[in-house]
């Protein structure tokens, strides 16, 4: 059980707009931690996709944004692509765990 | 360009020890703290250690705290896990990230090696 809780799995097709939601805590989100975002592509590392709620790294597209609000945090992607299906991770800090921790991740598929 | 490479990884019996290195180029190493994220084979992500770049603070997850060690040579740009008294649900692909932040809490990930494989079996 991950401290932050993504879906498992969201869908949609090329061009539309889907988002994965990041689920915290009082002592995550909720205490005003930044959620960072990344991508896993299959069979290869996680990639930084987005830093400190909605800061695009160089080379990221504007199609990927953050935000969070509260005890949550949603990754919007839109015009979805073919090559944005990945598995999909947030991550934080929990101050009860007195550690950095990740969501369980959510597999986008493209349709 | 940075670049994160790992080894180490191998096949190693329950109980027994094993120690990653990762060899850092492409920034000042010693400016910036690094960590182990691991990943299980098929499963999500999972910090394992955090180390500081060279005030010598280290963290650990609860599920290694004791049995694994980070450390750091800023001289080698290298970095280093021991793992002692491995179990078998330590097995996984085992990635070197580098951490940036304006602040330790809000630390996150910008770049991460290949990752090595540590497989924990009899």
């Amino acid at each position: 059980q991950s401290v932050l809780t993504q879906p498992p799995s969201v869908s949609g097709a090329p061009g539309q707009r889907v988002t994965i939601s990041c689920t915290g805590s009082s002592s995550s989100i909720g205490a005003g931690y930044d959620i960072h975002w990344y991508q896993q592509l299959p069979g290869t590392a996680p990639k930084l996709l987005i830093s400190g709620n909605n800061n695009r790294p160089s080379g990221v597209p504007d199609r990927f944004s953050g935000s969070k609000s509260g005890t949550s945090a949603s990754l919007a992607i839109t015009g979805l692509q073919a090559e944005d299906e990945a598995d999909y991770y947030c991550q934080s800090y929990d101050s009860s765990l007195s550690s950095w921790v990740f969501g369980g991740g959510t597999k986008l598929t493209v349709l | 360009e940075v670049q994160l490479l790992e080894s180490g990884g191998d096949l190693v019996q329950p109980g027994g020890s094993l120690r990653l290195s990762c060899a850092a180029s492409g920034f000042t190493f010693s400016d910036y703290a690094m960590s182990w994220v691991r990943q299980a084979p098929g499963k999500g992500l999972e910090w394992v250690s955090t180390i500081c770049g060279s005030c010598g603070n280290t963290y650990y997850a609860d599920s290694v705290k004791g049995r694994f060690t980070i450390s750091r040579d800023n001289s080698k740009n290298t970095l280093y896990l021991q793992m002692n008294s491995l179990r078998a649900e330590d097995t996984a692909v085992y990635y070197c990230a580098k951490q940036e932040g304006w602040e330790l809490h809000n630390y996150f990930f910008d770049y991460w090696g290949q990752g090595t494989l540590v497989t924990v079996s009899s």
